[in-house]
């Protein structure tokens, strides 16, 4: 099993520029999550979802839409990207989001560097 | 709204000394605690899952601890080694979303 992969591993973009960050999961998972990780801190949720064709606002949604087409893909795009927008992005799934066995499993990252 | 603070943010030890990593959070109301250990430039590899019924748990060198009514959580290394050094990262699960904290920063010397 591959776990959780993201494309692209890195990308620079240019402001105004849109993108599509892709988040893939082969572990038959119901939920995936995006979050961002800003230097010295945490991550923070930018948005879920809870099955196929659901989706959520999490803690920082602002500026990005997400999509879930697939059960095993969750798609998180930036319209026109901006500055503030720089950041390391984590994609994560979970079989089940309320049982208190449930841990998630991380993708490795994708950076981005608004210019 | 949840927040979870950690302390201290970095930390520098000499190799085979014992450490404690320490987590804490403003709402008990927690589904579980879990503590991961993320690399520079990787992903987080989840190390230990305390559920909310649970005190602690241990995998090898690490000791994670619970205490609910307190909100506070400690990583317990014992031993450390160079390949210890990491970001450690604690997460609190309330039911519909894992809140993060900022982070640890370990540096284990030779």
């Amino acid at each position: 099993n591959a776990g959780v992969t993201q494309t692209p591993k890195f990308r620079v973009l240019k402001t105004g520029q849109s993108m599509t960050l892709l988040c893939a999961q082969d572990m038959n998972h119901e939920y995936m999550y995006w979050y961002r990780q800003d230097p010295g801190m945490g991550l923070r949720l930018i948005h879920y979802s809870v099955g196929e064709g659901t989706t959520a606002k999490g803690e920082v949604p602002d500026g990005y839409n997400v999509s879930r087409l697939k059960k095993q893909n969750f798609l998180l795009g930036l319209e026109s990207a901006a500055p503030s927008q720089t950041s390391v992005y984590f994609c994560a799934s979970s079989s089940n989001q309320d049982r208190p066995a449930e841990t998630q499993y991380f993708g490795p990252g994708t950076r981005l560097l608004v210019l | 709204k949840q927040e979870v603070t950690q302390i201290p943010a970095a930390l520098s030890v000499p190799e085979g000394e014992n450490l404690v990593l320490n987590c804490s959070f403003t709402d008990s109301a927690i589904y579980n605690l879990q503590w991961f250990r993320q690399d520079p430039g990787k992903g987080l590899t989840s190390l230990l899952l305390i559920q909310s019924s649970q005190r602690e748990q241990t995998s090898g060198r690490l000791n994670a601890s619970l205490d609910k009514s307190s909100g506070r959580s400690t990583l317990y290394i014992a031993a450390s080694q160079p390949g210890d050094s990491a970001t450690y990262l604690c997460a609190v699960r309330d039911g519909g979303k894992s809140t993060f904290g900022d982070g640890t920063t370990l540096t284990v010397k030779p």
